[in-house]
This record gives structure tokens, C-alpha cells and sequence, in this order.
């Protein structure tokens, strides 16, 4: 099993690019989540999906989008990056609300 | 609102010496805490959770709902516990972390 894959690993954007950055887990987890890691912040909770088809936003939501139309698969979307969106991003899923969260190798994203 | 606050940015102990990494948290229901590592070039994973009350790795945590803190120890720190600690708390929908801690076992 993959587990948590991310794509890409890496990705530089100027001012007001878009671009999705993809998440995929083979685990048949109900539960997937994005989150982003800043210097100082931990990691703060961008949107979340509870099965197919549904999502909810987190902590910080304003600037991102997300879709989840297959079970496996939980996608971001970044409209018109602004530099304050520059960190590094984790996707994660879980069986269930409370159960152990998987984590995705990460994608570091500079925006310019 | 809940929030989950971790005091030490960065911890440096000697190898052998105990380690105590502070999580305090605020949330008005019954907590669900965790404490995530992650290694050098590894991904982020889940090295205890209170729930389950067992020891990894030789870490543990109590829960101290009267001081509202989880803190995380172990006895004797080895070079191989280096690495970035998260606590989390579980509430109304989701996961919350605290900022991390650096943790640095000296040889």
C-alpha cells in the first residue's frame, strides 16, 4: 500500500497562478483533510471531507477550494496564489473522526 | 474555542537525561489528545494518543484534566528522539495542533 500520496512534492508559483495540488490515499478512508505547516503555527486545518462528495471548511479556509468527487482522492485548489500562501501542505485521511490520521509526504509550495 | 498550546519551541536534553515535552489545552468538552512526531525526512505520524494509555517507544502522556495538560516524558532520552513533537486535540469536527516542539538529544 501507498498510504497518503501528494502531488506535486514541490511547485513554485508567481502572483496570481492557480494550480491543484492533489492528494490520494488507497487505505478506503472515509475521513481526509488538508493542512498547512507554517514556522511558528503548527499545522492549521484548511478544509476537510467526511466521505465522497462532501466537504467543510477548517481553520483557515479563505483562499482554497477543494473537491472530493472519488473516495480516494481529495484535491486543493489554489485560484489566484498570493505570497502568504507560500508553506508547505499536508493531506491526511482516517478511518473514522477520532482514529489515527495518516499524513502525506507534503508539498512544498513558494509563491513569488 | 479550543486551542492547544505548546510553551517550548525548542528543547535540547543529553542523551540519558529525562525529557518532559508541555501540552496545555482549552476545550469545553471531554478531550481526545494526541501527540504526532515527525523525524528528520519522515512524514508526520501518531506516536501516542491518551485513549489508549500505552506506552511508545518509551514515551508517555497522562492526561490532567484538572490542569488541562498533556504532557509527554520519557525517562531516558536517546539521540534517535530527535525530532519535531506535536500535540493535538480532538473537538467539535476536527484536529487541532499546537505549534510544535523541537526536541534535540544531545550525545
Amino acid at each position: 500500500n501507498a498510504g497518503v500520496t501528494q502531488t506535486p512534492k514541490f511547485r513554485v508559483l508567481k502572483t496570481g497562478q492557480s494550480m491543484t495540488l492533489l492528494c490520494a490515499q488507497d487505505m478506503n478512508h472515509e475521513y481526509m483533510y488538508w493542512y498547512r505547516q507554517d514556522p511558528g503555527m503548527g499545522l492549521r486545518l484548511i478544509h476537510y471531507s467526511v466521505g465522497e462528495g462532501t466537504t467543510a471548511k477548517g481553520e483557515v479556509p479563505d483562499g482554497y477550494n477543494v473537491s472530493r468527487l472519488k473516495k480516494q482522492n481529495f484535491l486543493l485548489g489554489l485560484e489566484s496564489a498570493a505570497p502568504s500562501q507560500t508553506s508547505v501542505y499536508f493531506c491526511a485521511s482516517s478511518f473514522e473522526r477520532y482514529n489515527e490520521q495518516f499524513f502525506g509526504p507534503g508539498t512544498r509550495l513558494t509563491v513569488l | 474555542a479550543q486551542r492547544v498550546t505548546q510553551p517550548e519551541k525548542l528543547l535540547s536534553v543529553f542523551k540519558g537525561a529525562p525529557v518532559e515535552l508541555k501540552c496545555n489545552y482549552s476545550y469545553s468538552g471531554s478531550p481526545e489528545l494526541f501527540w504526532y512526531v515527525q523525524y528528520s525526512r519522515q512524514r508526520l505520524q501518531l506516536l501516542l494518543r491518551h485513549i489508549s494509555r500505552e506506552s511508545i517507544k518509551g514515551f508517555t502522556a497522562d492526561l490532567n484534566k484538572g490542569e488541562t495538560s498533556f504532557h509527554l516524558k520519557k525517562p531516558f532520552a536517546q539521540e534517535e528522539d530527535s525530532a519535531m513533537y506535536y500535540c493535538a486535540l480532538w473537538g467539535a469536527q476536527k484536529l487541532v495542533f499546537g505549534q510544535g516542539t523541537r526536541l534535540t538529544i544531545n550525545p
